[in-house]
């Protein structure tokens, strides 16, 4: 059917890495830009990063830039996340969402279950 | 960047009652608005997309209004299912930023 399983969660040190994985499956994922969004405990949620259909674009949040990387793998349906420099505020539930369109930016109709990550000593 | 505000951040109400949540956009989004709807541990659910559109499957009780930078959901008669927690989100330009939020909550 139709999802978005992401994987690769848990915990890890603060200056440590860690690397999601989303696997797509159901639709056509290289026709998609995909995002990643994540949710601390109790808080709100913060959208992470963008990258196009091909790949060839992204775009990230200023708090993650330059620590985080977003790619796919459009041969394997598969979206990652390359987090490093990983700090206690990064503490989090990491989805991976798609928007409705292929053609253009839009809302989030599909999203994963998310993956967790926690940050600590 | 674009800076979603919400209010309020949560609201008491009984099944039956309308329900108004708003969100007020820092600057123009035009209608680069949804709104979804999130349960305890689950992912986020689109309700509505280009600020008024009712995403296929979505109650017609849910409605959303505005442009510019005011919008609102409309709940017209809240029901059980319905006590979550709301979030506006743009889509007009990077980054793309949510609101903080209103918790629906039983009153």
């Amino acid at each position: 059917q139709v999802q978005l399983v992401e994987s690769g969660g848990g915990l890890v040190k603060p200056g440590g890495s860690l690397r999601l994985s989303c696997a797509a499956s159901g639709f056509t994922f290289s026709d998609y830009q995909m995002n990643w969004i994540r949710q601390a405990p109790g808080k709100g949620l913060e959208w992470l990063s963008y990258i196009s259909s091909s790949g060839n674009n992204m775009f990230y949040v200023d708090s993650v830039k330059g620590r985080f990387t977003i790619s796919r793998d459009n041969a394997k349906n598969s979206l990652y996340l390359q987090m490093d420099s990983l700090r206690a505020e990064d503490t989090a539930v990491y989805y991976c969402a798609r928007p409705r369109s292929i053609y253009y930016d839009d809302a989030f109709d599909m999203w994963g279950q998310g993956t967790k990550v926690t940050v600590s000593s | 960047d674009i800076q979603m505000t919400q209010s309020p951040s949560t609201l008491s109400a009984s099944v039956g009652d309308r329900v108004i949540i708003t969100c007020r956009a820092s600057q123009s989004i035009s209608s680069w608005l949804a709104w979804y709807q999130q349960k305890p541990g689950k992912a986020p659910k689109l309700l509505i997309y280009k600020a008024s559109t009712l995403e296929s499957g979505v109650p017609s009780r849910f409605s959303g209004s505005g442009s510019g930078t005011e919008f609102t959901l409309t709940i017209s008669s809240l029901q059980p299912d319905d006590f979550a927690t709301y979030y506006c989100q743009h889509y007009h330009s990077y980054p793309w930023t949510f609101g903080q939020g209103t918790k629906v909550e039983i009153k």
